[in-house]
């Protein structure tokens, strides 16, 4: 079946202890991007990638990093988290070229 | 900067027509998609508009007017499953570029 998975779905976690949200993909897609979505603000980029070793910023990348060693793998990491990062993650993929977006199911975490 | 403006929420009857607008303001324009998220989901896709004039696909269509800054979403012939918030998104800059901006979300609300 093709697909995005994220794990973990859920995490609480403390502020400044690193984590790391996986995102992986099996339809082979070159793009691959995180989003945050929050109430009132909607969904916003936080970096996105168009293919292996390749990363660019989006709209809110402070805080987070990156990085796409492998086509099918696209990991967000929160080196030092705070609560203002408390929010629902969304990974995504899709071929190059203004495709559709396929979403993955989403991370809820908060930071405490 | 940046900006996409939808209304927050709309209401409508089973059967009807609804219509949600999305207008932008932004540095660069290379499409405009739109998707549709259940509650407690990720989003779907629905359509993409690059080229001014209507997409029609079974009960949705969207139109594009880049001259105006415009686009808006038609759901005809509603059905209680279409209660969904619908999420406008501008790809910014020239074509192949990542860079994706949403609007807020319009909450449409479904009654018998």
């Amino acid at each position: 079946e093709a697909q995005v998975t994220q794990n973990p779905r859920y995490l609480i976690t403390v502020t400044g202890k690193k984590l790391t949200v996986t995102c992986s993909q099996n339809m082979n897609h070159e793009y691959m991007s995180w989003y945050r979505q929050d109430p009132g603000l909607g969904l916003r980029q936080i970096y996105y990638s168009m293919n292996v070793e390749v990363t660019d910023k989006g709209d809110v990348p402070e805080g987070y990093k990156v990085s796409r060693k492998e086509k099918r793998n696209f990991p967000l990491i929160l080196e030092s988290p705070s609560p203002n990062q408390t929010s629902l993650y969304f990974c995504a993929s899709s071929l190059l070229g203004n495709y559709e977006q396929y979403f993955g199911p989403g991370t809820r975490l908060t930071v405490t | 900067g940046q900006n996409i403006d939808q209304p927050t929420e709309m209401t409508a009857t089973e059967g009807a027509i609804v219509q949600i607008n999305c207008t932008y303001q932004t540095s660069g324009f290379n499409g405009l998609f739109w998707y549709q998220q259940h509650a407690g989901e990720a989003p779907t896709f629905l359509s993409y508009n690059v080229l001014d004039g209507l997409e029609e696909k079974g009960r949705f269509s969207s139109f594009l007017s880049r001259s105006k800054g415009y686009s808006y979403l038609l759901l005809k012939e509603l059905q209680m499953k279409d209660s969904a918030s619908y999420l406008c998104a501008v790809i910014l800059g020239s074509s192949n570029t990542g860079k994706l901006i949403f609007g807020q979300g319009t909450t449409l609300q479904v009654k018998p």
